[in-house]
C-alpha cells in the first residue's frame, strides 16, 4: 500500500507570493492533519481535515489555510508569504478523525524556502 | 494545556550501549502517549504509542517505552544501540482538550559512534 505523498518536495517563493502544498493520503484513509516544523518552534499542529470539513485548527494566522477534496486529497494554502514560513510542511493521514488512539502516518514533507 | 518536554536535546551513546530518551508530558486529562523517529530529510515514523491498555508498550526496531503516571513520564528505550538508530526522535502527546492534534516535544538528535 503507497504510503503518504507530498508534492512538490521542494519549493522556492519570494515574500508577498502564495504557495499551494498538496498531500495524497493512504488509500481509505479520511483524516488529513498538517504540522509545521521549524528549528526554532519545532513541530506545530495546523489544521486538520475529515470529510471535506476543518475539524481542528492549531494557533496559526489565517494566512494558511486548507482544504480537502471528495477523495480525501488535501491542499494547504499560505498566502503573503513571510520569511518566517520557511519551513518543512508535514502531511499526516489516519484512518479517521484524530480520537487518540488512531496512528498518524507521516509523507516525507514539502520543504518550503521564502526568499 | 498539555505540553511535553525532552531533556536533552542531544545524546550520544556508544554502539551497544543503553539507549534512554527522556520525555515527561502534563495533560488535565488522559493522554496518548507517542514516540516518533525522523531521520535526515525524511518524515515522521512511528515507533510506538500508548493508548491507555498495557503501560509498558512495545514499538519498532526493539523500543519500548514505560508509562508511568505518577511521574508523568514516557521514556524510551532500547537496550543495545546501533548505528542505524542515529536519528531525531520526537516524543508527542495527544488529548480530548486538544481535539486528539499531536503535540510534539522539541525533539531530541541521538548520535550512535562506534
Amino acid at each position: 500500500k503507497a504510503g503518504v505523498t507530498q508534492t512538490p518536495r521542494y519549493l522556492i517563493k519570494t515574500r508577498g507570493q502564495q504557495v499551494t502544498l498538496s498531500c495524497s493520503p493512504i488509500s481509505g484513509h479520511r483524516s488529513v492533519s498538517w504540522y509545521q516544523q521549524t528549528p526554532g518552534q519545532g513541530l506545530q499542529f495546523l489544521f486538520e481535515y475529515f470529510s471535506e470539513t476543518q475539524r481542528n485548527k492549531g494557533n496559526f494566522p489565517g494566512r494558511f489555510s486548507g482544504r480537502q477534496f471528495s477523495n480525501s486529497r488535501s491542499e494547504m494554502n499560505v498566502s503573503t508569504l513571510e520569511l518566517g514560513d520557511s519551513a518543512l510542511y508535514l502531511c499526516a493521514s489516519s484512518l479517521a478523525p484524530s480520537g487518540g488512539a488512531d496512528t498518524q502516518y507521516f509523507g516525507p514533507g514539502t520543504r518550503l524556502t521564502v526568499l | 494545556a498539555q505540553s511535553v518536554t525532552q531533556l536533552g536535546s542531544h545524546v550520544s551513546v556508544s554502539e551497544g550501549a543503553l539507549v534512554l530518551l527522556r520525555c515527561n508530558y502534563s495533560s488535565s486529562v488522559p493522554p496518548y502517549l507517542f514516540w516518533y523517529v525522523q531521520y535526515p530529510n525524511q518524515g515522521l515514523q512511528l515507533l510506538l504509542k500508548y493508548t491507555s491498555a498495557a503501560t509498558l508498550v512495545k514499538g519498532i526496531n526493539g523500543f519500548e517505552a514505560e508509562f508511568k503516571k505518577s511521574e508523568t513520564s514516557f521514556h524510551l528505550t532500547k537496550p543495545s544501540a546501533h548505528m542505524s538508530d542515529a536519528a531525531e526522535y520526537f516524543c508527542a502527546v495527544s488529548d480530548a482538550n486538544s481535539g486528539y492534534a499531536l503535540n510534539f516535544g522539541k525533539g531530541t538528535s541521538l548520535l550512535v559512534t562506534p
